[in-house]
C-alpha cells in the first residue's frame, strides 16, 4: 500500500523568500514517480513538479525543485522567490501500480 | 489542444439517487483517473481506465463505477447516493507519461 504524509497543514512565508513544504512517502513498490499539484481557491489542480524513483538528480522547474532523499523516504518540494500567487493548498502524490495516492495538503499563505 | 472538461459544474440530488459525471479527455490521452476530493482534504483516488479498462481502483465501494468509451471520454457513475458523497469530483487524463492533465471538477451535493 502506498501512502503520503505531508505533516505542515499551513505555512506562512514572506514574498521573495523561499520555503520547503515537507513530504514523506511509503511503497512497496520498486518503481514510483512523485508529484507535486498546485490547488488555487478556484479548485483547480495544476502539475508543479514529478519525480522518479530512479532519477539521480533532484527534478527542477523554474522556481521549483523537488528535494528527493530517497533513503529517508522523503520529497519536499522547495519555492524559490514566493510570489503572492503561490498562496495556495499544495499537494504531494506518490503514483505506482496504477494508482496515484495523494497527501491531505499543506496551505501555503505568501505574505506581502 | 483542448484541455480536459468535465459536466455538470454544480449538482445537487437526494440521498439514495444515482448520477452521472462526465469527463472529456485532453486530445490524444488514453488514460483516466478519477478522485473524490472532499472539503479540506486531499483527492482521494476512486480508479484509472486505460483504454476502456479499468487498470486501478482506490478504497472505494461497487456502487462506484466508470466507464471509458473510444474517443477516451469517461463517465463516473454513483449509484445510492449518502450524504458523504457530497464532494468535488475530478477526472485527469494522461498518455502514458507521468503527467496528469486536471480537469475543473464537478461539485457534487448530496442531500
Amino acid at each position: 500500500a502506498q501512502k503520503i504524509t505531508q505533516t505542515q497543514p499551513g505555512m506562512f512565508v514572506q514574498e521573495k523568500e523561499a520555503v520547503t513544504l515537507d513530504c514523506t512517502y511509503d511503497t512497496s513498490d520498486p518503481s514510483y514517480g512523485l508529484f507535486w499539484y498546485k490547488q488555487p481557491s478556484s479548485g483547480e489542480m495544476i502539475f508543479l513538479i514529478y519525480q522518479g524513483s530512479y532519477d539521480q538528480q533532484n527534478a527542477t522547474e523554474g522556481r521549483y525543485s523537488l528535494n528527493f532523499q530517497k533513503a529517508r523516504k522523503s520529497a519536499n518540494l522547495v519555492i524559490s522567490a514566493s510570489q503572492l500567487g503561490d498562496s495556495a493548498m499544495y499537494f504531494c502524490a506518490i503514483e505506482g501500480g496504477f494508482k496515484t495516492i495523494f497527501g491531505a495538503g499543506t496551505r501555503l499563505f505568501v505574505k506581502a | 489542444e483542448t484541455g480536459v472538461t468535465q459536466s455538470p459544474t454544480h449538482l445537487i440530488k437526494t440521498r439514495g439517487q444515482q448520477v452521472t459525471l462526465r469527463c472529456s479527455s485532453q486530445s490524444g490521452h488514453n488514460t483516466v483517473s478519477w478522485y473524490q476530493q472532499a472539503l479540506g482534504q486531499g483527492p482521494q483516488f476512486i480508479f484509472q481506465y486505460y483504454r476502456e479498462e479499468e487498470n486501478g481502483r482506490g478504497n472505494f465501494p461497487p456502487r462506484f463505477s466508470g466507464l471509458q468509451f473510444p474517443n477516451y471520454s469517461s463517465e463516473l457513475n454513483v449509484n445510492a447516493l449518502e450524504l458523504d458523497d457530497s464532494a468535488l469530483y475530478l477526472c485527469a487524463s494522461s498518455q502514458e507519461t507521468y503527467e496528469q492533465y486536471f480537469g475543473p471538477g464537478t461539485r457534487l451535493t448530496v442531500t
